[in-house]
């Protein structure tokens, strides 16, 4: 399986700003996924970050407030833009291996 | 609208018994299906996946695949306190590849 890399691994941030979170694979891996987690519930898909084009985002996600970057087959970032306290979640990293999806540590945010 | 639906829970069983976790899918065309466990604070880590009809078991963990009944199972075998986590059902979308998750099915081992 893939080694995946995220980070930072928690942040408490105020309102209003932005962080970008990283995500680092040991491999290339043609498709990575962006989740988020909100307190007691499920993973809920919020992009596929493709390589060498723009993002494909799930109904209800937008780039303008999740702006993702994928400038090659073994990095992304996404962004949490103009930040509200319902943002704070779990953002998950998640890679495809032979049909299989591993997950990053993930990023714990808690927003002011 | 796709969607995998799992009991909640919490599920509650005596140590050394069978844990039997469930998930139902609406996508008659979904051809893979996984399990993840999560604990508490920690990302979901993969513990099976199956995609041909019938049983697939290692070690304590069996999947269970009915894709008439577009349903899938996971059997907990000797339930160890450890196995206390949330386990996660998932089904990949047959169009665009993406995983679909249920909302998780709390497991609590007693000892």
């Amino acid at each position: 399986s893939a080694v995946i890399s995220q980070k930072p691994s928690r942040d408490i941030c105020q309102r209003g700003t932005s962080l970008t979170i990283q995500c680092q694979v040991d491999s290339q891996v043609t498709m990575m996924f962006w989740y988020r987690q909100q307190p007691g519930q499920s993973l809920t898909l919020i992009a596929t970050a493709n390589q060498g084009s723009e993002a494909t985002y799930e109904s209800g996600f937008v780039i303008d407030k999740f702006p993702i970057s994928r400038p090659n087959l073994t990095f992304s970032t996404l962004t949490v833009s103009n930040m509200s306290p319902e943002d704070s979640s779990i953002y998950l990293c998640s890679v495809d291996g032979d049909g299989i999806q591993y997950f990053g540590a993930g990023t714990r945010l808690s927003v002011l | 609208q796709k969607e995998v639906e799992q009991n909640s829970g919490p599920l509650s069983v005596p140590e050394g018994a069978i844990a039997s976790l469930n998930c139902t899918y609406s996508d008659r065309g979904s051809q893979s299906f996984f399990w993840y466990r999560q604990y508490s604070g920690k990302s979901p880590e993969l513990i099976m996946f199956i995609y041909s009809n019938g049983d697939k078991e290692d070690g304590r963990f069996t999947a269970q695949l009915n894709k008439a009944s577009q349903y899938v199972s996971l059997l907990i075998r000797d339930s160890q306190p450890s196995d206390s986590a949330t386990y996660l059902c998932a089904v990949r979308d047959n169009q665009g590849g993406k995983l679909i998750f249920g909302q998780g099915t709390e497991l609590s081992v007693k000892p």
